[in-house]
């Protein structure tokens, strides 16, 4: 069974500082990873998909990788803002037959003025 | 483009009534839908899916049940809410398998989530 695992739990930052925030999957044989955001009391906002073939995928200041062999993908956010302060969920789906998302408890991220 | 609707909102029940949360999508046809539960301090946990018209799949057992009357609507039931049926609900869709990529502009298979309807049991 697909275990997801977001570490820290929070994590706090000045502004325009670069962070990355860390996701880990025991399973490597994933079809797609997904990253959300969720701001308090709001649904999920998908942020970037990365295929099983891609190894990193770019929006904007954010940045997700991909490493199947080590169980790992980063989300790496440039020149933080305020604006950016939410939790950061990863999600881990795992085959074309397969329909479910395994998700991460998340990272709150708090990004200081 | 494709947006997601959610009611209601915010839902306050006593304990051992009935519930109904409706969720409906537009601009899409055939998407996956999916209803998952975010209870506080845990991730979220995918209670069915559906991959068209009557058609679901419950992942975990419980009091709640899901119908799909319609391809872009689905909803979440329960004849008998528990204390512990309280938490956020969220609905999602995505585009079926088998679409080709780019077909919308969309990578295949990913998830797009609705507002939310936050649910609690007293």
């Amino acid at each position: 069974k697909q275990e997801v695992t977001q570490i820290p739990a929070a994590l706090s930052v000045p502004e325009g500082e670069n962070l990355v925030l860390n996701c880990s999957f025991t399973d490597s044989a994933i079809y797609n990873l997904q990253w959300f955001r969720q701001d308090p009391g709001k649904g999920l906002t998908s942020l970037l998909l990365i295929q099983s073939s891609q190894r990193e995928q770019t929006s904007g200041r954010l940045n997700a990788s991909l490493d199947k062999s080590s169980g790992r993908s980063t989300l790496y956010i440039a020149a933080s803002q305020p604006g950016d302060s939410a939790t950061y969920l990863c999600a881990s789906h795992s085959g074309a037959g397969s329909y479910q998302l395994t998700f991460g408890k998340g990272t709150k991220l708090s990004v200081i003025p | 483009s494709q947006t997601i609707h959610q009611w209601p909102a915010t839902l306050v029940q006593p304990v051992g009534s009935p519930l109904s949360l409706e969720c409906t999508v537009e601009g899409t046809s055939n998407p996956n839908l999916y209803w998952y539960r975010q209870a506080a301090g845990r991730g979220l946990q995918l209670l069915f899916y559906s991959v068209g018209i009557g058609q679901i799949s419950s992942e975990v057992p419980q009091n709640l049940s899901a119908s799909r009357p319609q391809d872009r609507q689905f909803i979440l039931s329960s004849k008998k809410l528990l204390l512990s049926d309280s938490g956020f609900y969220l609905c999602a869709w995505a585009e079926i398998p088998g679409l080709a990529v780019g077909t919308s502009g969309r990578t295949y298979n990913e998830q797009f989530f609705g507002p939310g309807t936050r649910l609690t049991v007293l």
